[in-house]
């Protein structure tokens, strides 16, 4: 079965330093990851998926697959990017369409 | 603003006794999931429609149901909740595999 893990609970920085949330998969097919945010008092929301290869809110993630990993970086943390993280993996549920598999998720704060 | 809506954002529910939560969507996607999601648990896939057709994950109890009486709307049907199915409860929607998913905000039941 497919597992996402999400190492840190909690991640804590200060405005203007780089960010990094860990995230590290296992599945036995071709693997299509993705990050989820979710902004205090709002839903979860697609932040960017690594098939699309684009810089989102200044996010990117790269997919290793020799290291089974979709880390996500930004080089300048900003206040606004306080929120939970979920790392996901799409997997083939049946009927043609695709569940995901999520990751526990990562709290990031940004200290001013 | 075409969305994804659930009812209602919070549920209280006694030890057994049946409890339905609802979603509605008017994004017109062919697909809807239910998520569970316990305290500090990453969502987990419950089950999905496609169209008419409904796909179960293998581990999901059968104390969890679902109905879809036509493309907007999606009932979770609880035949009898135990304390460890509270949870929150995500529905989201896609066009199908390979497409984002949108996320409503969620209902959080609480059973007494």
């Amino acid at each position: 079965a497919q597992r996402v893990t999400q190492p840190e609970k909690l991640l804590s920085v200060f405005k203007g330093a780089p960010v990094e949330l860990k995230c590290n998969y296992s599945y036995s097919g071709s693997p299509e990851l993705f990050w989820y945010v979710q902004y205090s008092r709002q839903r979860l929301q697609l932040l960017l998926r690594h098939i699309s290869r684009e810089s989102i809110k200044g996010f990117t993630a790269d997919l290793n697959k020799g290291e089974t990993s979709f880390h996500l970086k930004k080089p300048f943390a900003q206040e606004e990017d306080s929120a939970m993280y979920y790392c996901a993996l799409s997997f083939n549920s049946g009927g043609g369409a695709d569940g995901l598999t999520f990751g526990k998720g990562t709290h990031l704060i940004i200290q001013p | 603003d075409a969305m994804v809506i659930q009812n209602p954002r919070y549920q209280v529910t006694q030890f057994g006794k049946p409890v339905t939560l609802s979603c509605s969507q008017t994004l017109n996607h062919n697909v809807m999931y239910w998520y569970q999601q316990k305290s500090s648990q990453a969502p987990k896939l419950l089950f999905h429609y496609y169209d008419k057709d409904f796909n179960n994950e293998a581990d999901t109890p059968d104390n969890f149901q679902s109905r879809r009486p036509n493309t907007s709307f999606c009932f979770l049907d609880i035949r009898s909740p135990g304390l460890g199915d509270a949870a929150m409860y995500l529905c989201a929607t896609s066009r199908g595999g390979g497409y984002e998913q949108y996320f409503g905000p969620g209902t959080r039941l609480t059973v007494t």
